[in-house]
């Protein structure tokens, strides 16, 4: 079945320093891809999505780029700071007809000043 | 400003009893649906609606119901029968159509339910 794998957590990080946290996905077709994002105590937020092969999202100097080839959808940020300190999730929503969104299990990052 | 209100934040609750948690939105979506968020093990859905009048289980609905009288409205009641309430609710809506299955979930800042 359609599955999400993202890399485990906690990543920690001083201010500055570049991101990366890994998402790869199985899933026929061409599937819906989304980053979200979750501060304590908060729901999700959308951080960005790619709906095509080749297209990249982007926000808040976020970016991640749908990689079908390596079925991947890796999240960057060239200089991460301490209020990026957060739950990020990486989804996707099949083109198969259902309704459904699969998540992966959440990366925490840590941002230290 | 649109956005999907869910209440109450926090809520206690004695083994045995039911308890109906709210989620409204006023973004005129069709579908919504409500997900469970346990430490460390993602969200897992209990259950969807695309319509009024009309949901379906996901992959946890047993101990959990809902209904879904009114588009804006998708309450979730935690019976007594689910054997570990205690988790984050999450109520999420998208505006679902044939043509959008490329639309983003929105998603309510969530109620944490205390069981003991």
């Amino acid at each position: 079945g359609d599955s999400v794998t993202q890399m485990e957590g906690p990543v920690t990080l001083s201010e500055e320093a570049f991101l990366t946290i890994n998402c790869t996905y199985t899933a026929t077709g061409y599937p819906s891809l989304f980053w979200y994002v979750q501060y304590p105590g908060e729901g999700l937020q959308l951080l960005l999505k790619a709906t095509k092969a080749d297209d990249k999202g982007s926000n808040k100097g976020f970016e991640a780029t749908y990689r079908k080839e390596t079925t991947s959808f890796h999240l960057e940020k060239g200089s991460v700071q301490v209020s990026d300190s957060a739950v990020y999730f990486c989804a996707l929503r099949p083109t198969s007809g259902t309704y459904k969104y699969i998540f992966g299990t959440g990366t925490r990052l840590k941002v230290l000043a | 400003d649109g956005g999907i209100t869910q209440s109450p934040k926090y809520l206690f609750r004695k083994e045995g009893q039911n308890v109906t948690l709210s989620c409204e939105q006023n973004l005129n979506h069709d579908a919504m649906y409500w997900y469970r968020q346990d430490p460390g093990q993602g969200l897992r859905l209990i259950y969807y609606s695309q319509i009024v009048n009309d949901f379906q289980k996901g992959d946890i609905a047993e101990g959990y119901s809902v209904s879904r009288e009114k588009k804006e409205s998708f309450p979730l009641t935690v019976t007594s029968a689910q054997k570990n309430p205690t988790a984050f609710y999450l109520c999420a809506s998208n505006r679902d159509s044939s043509s959008s299955y490329n639309s983003p979930l929105h998603f309510g800042n969530g109620t944490r339910l205390t069981v003991t």
